[in-house]
């Protein structure tokens, strides 16, 4: 079993929908969780970090569930800006980061 | 501005030719690390450094070294790179206590 799985997607969305991911890992030591963003060809830019009691930034909500192991991504009003690949990250402390394979997210005018 | 710079961003070389992929931060980051990126395999980390004169193996260190003699700067080298070390190369920088991780804009490798 991979040490974090995503649905590699693609995600096709019309422009206004709600879409939500999935990820989960493995290792239940894991103490940091993040979503990353990243476009074709760049560099993954951190979206938000993952907390237990969950959190929100604008039309994204993260939340975190430790007894199934898995973290969630829900994004509202999808814009066509936010056509991108969406990575996972879990983080055993400083040292051990696994990323996910990302998924992807294709919104549609 | 605060930033990771790579160089070069493209390379296009021959097997056993050595190279070495800069890395620099800006941030006065403790935390550097090397990834690379492929297809359907996503980032896998070669190697991390928490400090100066302390690095360490990530998940596929096989094949590249590293060094941090100061702590703006996280070279990766390739002593006889081979045509499995063609990917995307990402440097990421931190500060240690916080997972959020900067990226530098990444290198394009293609080992012929």
């Amino acid at each position: 079993r991979k040490e974090v799985e995503q649905d590699p997607g693609p995600f096709n969305v019309p422009e206004g929908a709600t879409v939500a991911f999935n990820c989960t890992y493995s290792n239940s030591a894991s103490q940091s969780f993040f979503w990353y963003r990243q476009d074709c060809r760049k560099e993954p830019k951190l979206l938000m970090s993952v907390y237990s009691s969950g959190n929100e930034d604008g039309r994204f909500t993260a939340q975190l569930n430790r007894a199934s192991q898995y973290i969630s991504l829900l994004i509202r009003d999808s814009k066509l800006s936010d056509s991108a690949t969406y990575l996972c990250v879990v983080s055993g402390g400083y040292q051990k980061v696994t990323f996910g394979t990302g998924t992807k997210l294709q919104v549609i005018p | 501005e605060a930033q990771v710079t790579q160089n070069p961003r493209y390379l296009i070389t021959v097997t056993g030719k050595k190279l070495t992929v800069t890395c620099s931060q800006n941030m006065n980051h403790e935390y550097m690390s090397w990834y690379r990126q492929d297809p359907g395999l996503g980032l896998r980390q070669i190697y991390y450094s928490m400090n100066v004169e302390a690095t360490d193996k990530g998940d596929v260190p096989e094949g590249y070294k590293v060094s941090r003699k100061e702590k703006r700067n996280f070279p990766l080298i390739l002593e006889s790179p081979s045509p499995n070390q063609t990917s995307l190369y990402f440097c990421a920088s931190s500060l240690t206590g916080q997972r959020r991780e900067f990226f530098g804009p990444g290198t394009r490798l293609t080992v012929l």
